[in-house]
């Protein structure tokens, strides 16, 4: 199995703060990884697919990039509505597999 | 849009099946993969299974002899089956169409369910 490290595990930002999510791939994936975003009780929403693609209807202040075995989420100016937990995930290879998540806390 | 709703028991004893089906609406379930996922509680995401249309799936290989996933086009349904669970499978079930954007790409997870809470326990 592909394992998946992000990084950090918690992270405490204030509002309009820039943020960056690192995710780490145990072999390459080429660009099949997606992100996540899950707030409490919900089910997770797809914010970027192929590492960079924004995903229709998410808003631009997310992006992602890299490609291979390391990715980076980044949210240029944190919203309130953005204190969540965020996963990253590949698609390259059966079984899919899914970093431990990234929750941002307000702080 | 197209919606996905899981249905199923929120209790299963311990040793015995879980089953859970999703009923998609707003698409027709052919030429899409659907995938289950799993979230116990306080945990991240486990990705179970996942079938296309057709019928063939793949699964968790940490999971795979206990799982069976099938396809119901008819219905517009895809359903998942745990056997033997215990007290580890308790968990939120979630069920997701996989997708791609063109026709040489992967399928990721672009639409989910609400999810549906499962717990083992006699």
């Amino acid at each position: 199995d592909i394992q998946m490290t992000q990084s950090p595990s918690t992270l405490s930002a204030s509002v309009g703060d820039r943020v960056t999510i690192t995710c780490r791939a145990s072999q390459s994936i080429s660009s099949w990884l997606a992100w996540y975003q899950q707030k409490p009780g919900k089910a997770p929403n797809l914010l970027i697919y192929k590492a960079s693609s924004l995903e229709s209807g998410v808003p631009s202040r997310f992006s992602g990039s890299g490609s291979g075995t390391e990715f980076t989420l980044t949210i240029s100016s944190l919203q309130p509505d953005d204190f969540a937990t965020y996963y990253c995930q590949q698609y390259n290879t059966y079984p899919r597999t899914f970093g431990q998540g990234t929750k941002v806390e307000i702080k | 849009q197209v919606q996905l709703q899981e249905s199923g028991p929120g209790l299963v004893r311990p040793s015995e099946t879980l089953s859970l089906t999703c009923t998609v609406s707003g698409d027709s379930i052919n030429a899409y993969y659907w995938s289950w996922i799993r979230q116990p509680p306080g945990k991240g995401l486990e990705w179970v299974g996942d079938i296309y249309y057709s019928g063939s799936t793949n699964y968790n290989p940490s999971l795979k002899s206990r799982v069976t996933i099938s396809v119901d086009t008819s219905k517009n349904q895809f359903s998942l089956k745990v056997s033997s669970v215990t007290a580890a499978d308790t968990a939120v079930y979630y069920c997701a169409r996989e997708n791609s954007r063109n026709l040489f790409d992967y399928y990721y997870m672009d639409v989910w369910g609400k999810g549906t809470t499962v717990t083992v326990s006699s």
